[in-house]
C-alpha cells in the first residue's frame, strides 16, 4: 500500500514569494493532519481536517498561511507571502478518524525561504 | 495543552548495548504513538500503545496510563538504530491531534 505522499520533497524559494505543499493522504483515512518540524520549536500541529473538514487551526502561525482539503484524497497548505522564519520541514499525516486511529507520517516537504 | 517530556535528551550506545527511553505525560491520554526519525527524517511509525507493553523484535514498549509514562525499550542495539526518537500522545477529549515530547537523540557508535 502507498504510503501518506507529499510533494514536493524539497523547495526553495525566495522571500515574499507564494509557496504550495501537497499531501495525498492513505486511501480510506479520514482525518489528515499539517505538521511543522524546526529546531527551535521541535514538532508542532498546524491544523488538522476530518472528513475534509478543518477542526482545529489554531496551530496556524498567523493569515500568511492556509490549508484546504477539497477532497478525501488531497489537501495543500499554502503560505503567501513566505518568509525565512517559515524555512522548516513541513509533515503531513493521516489517520482513521475513530477507533484504531494511528498516524502514519509522509516523508515531509524541506522547505528553505531565502 | 498537555506536556510531554522525553529523557535523557541525548544517549550514546556501544553496539549490542541495551536502554530505555522514557516519556512522561501530564494528563490522561487516548493514544500514545512512539516513532523512530531516521537520519534522513523519515519518521517510522514504531507503536501505537495507549497502554499494555507491545514488542517488535528488539524494541518493547510499555505504557502505564494511570501513571502517565511510557518506555520504549531497544535490545542489542545497532548502528541502524540511530537517530531521535520521538513519544507523542493524543490527549481526552482534545480531537484526534498528537503532541510531541521534545525527544531523544541516539547515536549507536560500532
Amino acid at each position: 500500500d502507498a504510503g501518506v505522499i507529499q510533494s514536493p520533497r524539497h523547495e526553495v524559494t525566495e522571500m515574499g514569494q507564494e509557496v504550495t505543499l501537497r499531501c495525498k493522504p492513505i486511501s480510506g483515512h479520514n482525518s489528515l493532519f499539517w505538521y511543522r518540524q524546526t529546531m527551535m520549536r521541535g514538532l508542532e500541529l498546524l491544523i488538522y481536517f476530518n472528513n475534509n473538514v478543518p477542526i482545529d487551526d489554531s496551530g496556524m502561525p498567523e493569515d500568511r498561511f492556509s490549508a484546504k482539503m477539497p477532497n478525501a484524497s488531497f489537501s495543500t497548505l499554502k503560505i503567501q507571502p513566505s518568509e525565512p522564519r517559515d524555512s522548516a520541514v513541513y509533515f503531513c499525516a493521516s489517520s482513521l478518524l475513530r477507533g484504531y486511529n494511528e498516524q502514519f507520517f509522509g516523508p515531509g516537504t524541506r522547505l528553505t525561504v531565502l | 495543552g498537555i506536556q510531554v517530556e522525553q529523557s535523557p535528551p541525548d544517549l550514546i550506545l556501544q553496539e549490542g548495548a541495551n536502554s530505555t527511553l522514557r516519556c512522561n505525560f501530564s494528563d490522561s491520554v487516548n493514544n500514545l504513538q512512539w516513532f523512530h526519525q531516521n537520519p534522513w527524517g523519515q519518521l517510522i511509525n514504531l507503536f501505537y500503545i495507549p497502554s499494555g507493553t507491545k514488542q517488535n523484535g528488539r524494541l518493547s514498549a510499555t505504557t502505564v496510563a494511570t501513571e502517565r509514562y511510557s518506555l520504549l525499550y531497544i535490545s542489542s542495539s545497532q548502528t541502524t538504530d540511530s537517530g531521535v526518537y520521538f513519544c507523542a500522545v493524543e490527549r481526552q477529549a482534545a480531537g484526534n491531534k498528537l503532541t510531541f515530547g521534545g525527544g531523544t537523540r541516539v547515536l549507536v557508535k560500532p
